[in-house]
């Protein structure tokens, strides 16, 4: 079983709505969280982390569901400029990335 | 202010030959990491450095071999390249951590490597 999975997606959305989509780990002693972003192979770039109580950093939601251990993504009011691939990871020790799930925003 | 730069961006090379991929890093973060990117996978662990001097292998060492000998410097060296090691690969760096929650990571621009 891999760490991190993800739903590979693609998601495909018009501008202005909203998408969400999560991300399963399987080891429970994961104490940190984050959602990176990529762009067309380019390097993975910090989105937020994710904490306990869920946080906000404008447009994008996080939230961190310990019991399921699962995280989740929700971004609102979509732009073209968040099409990316969007990554999970998670860590105990080590970091464990997820393959991504691909975002794609349509006008 | 550079981050954390690789050098060479591109590299085609062939089977057999010895190739060295740079990562260098201005923040002085304790922790380096390379990390190679295949589709259909996430990134996965190479090597990678605590402190100047020390490594330790990650998810898939075999092939690679890496040094440190300054805290700013991380090379990679395939030291006889085969075609599976056709990749994209990246470096990373990050502050020191507790043992159990490491920290984020901010990652260079990527060597695209290809052998023939």
């Amino acid at each position: 079983r891999k760490e991190v999975e993800q739903d590979p997606g693609p998601f495909n959305v018009p501008e202005g709505a909203t998408v969400a989509f999560n991300c399963t780990y399987s080891n429970s002693a994961s104490q940190s969280f984050f959602w990176y972003r990529q762009d067309c192979r380019k390097e993975p770039k910090l989105l937020m982390s994710v904490y306990s109580s869920g946080n906000e950093d404008g447009r994008f939601t996080a939230q961190l569901n310990r019991a399921s251990q699962y995280i989740s993504l929700l971004i609102r009011d979509s732009k073209l400029s968040d099409s990316a691939t969007y990554l999970c990871v998670v860590g105990a020790y080590k970091l464990s990335f997820g393959a991504g799930t691909t975002v794609t925003v349509r006008a | 202010d550079a981050g954390i730069t690789q050098s060479p961006r591109y590299k085609i090379t062939e089977t057999g030959r010895q190739v060295t991929l740079m990562c260098h890093q201005t923040w002085s973060h304790s922790y380096m990491f390379w990390y190679r990117q295949d589709l259909g996978h996430g990134l996965r662990l190479i090597y990678y450095s605590a402190a100047a001097d020390i490594t330790d292998k990650g998810e898939v060492p075999d092939g690679y071999v890496v040094s440190r000998s300054k805290t700013e410097n991380f090379p990679l060296t395939l030291e006889s390249a085969t075609r599976s090691q056709t990749s994209v690969y990246f470096c990373a760096s990050s502050e020191s951590q507790p043992p159990d929650r490491p920290n984020e990571q901010f990652f260079g621009p990527g060597t695209r490597l290809t052998v023939l």
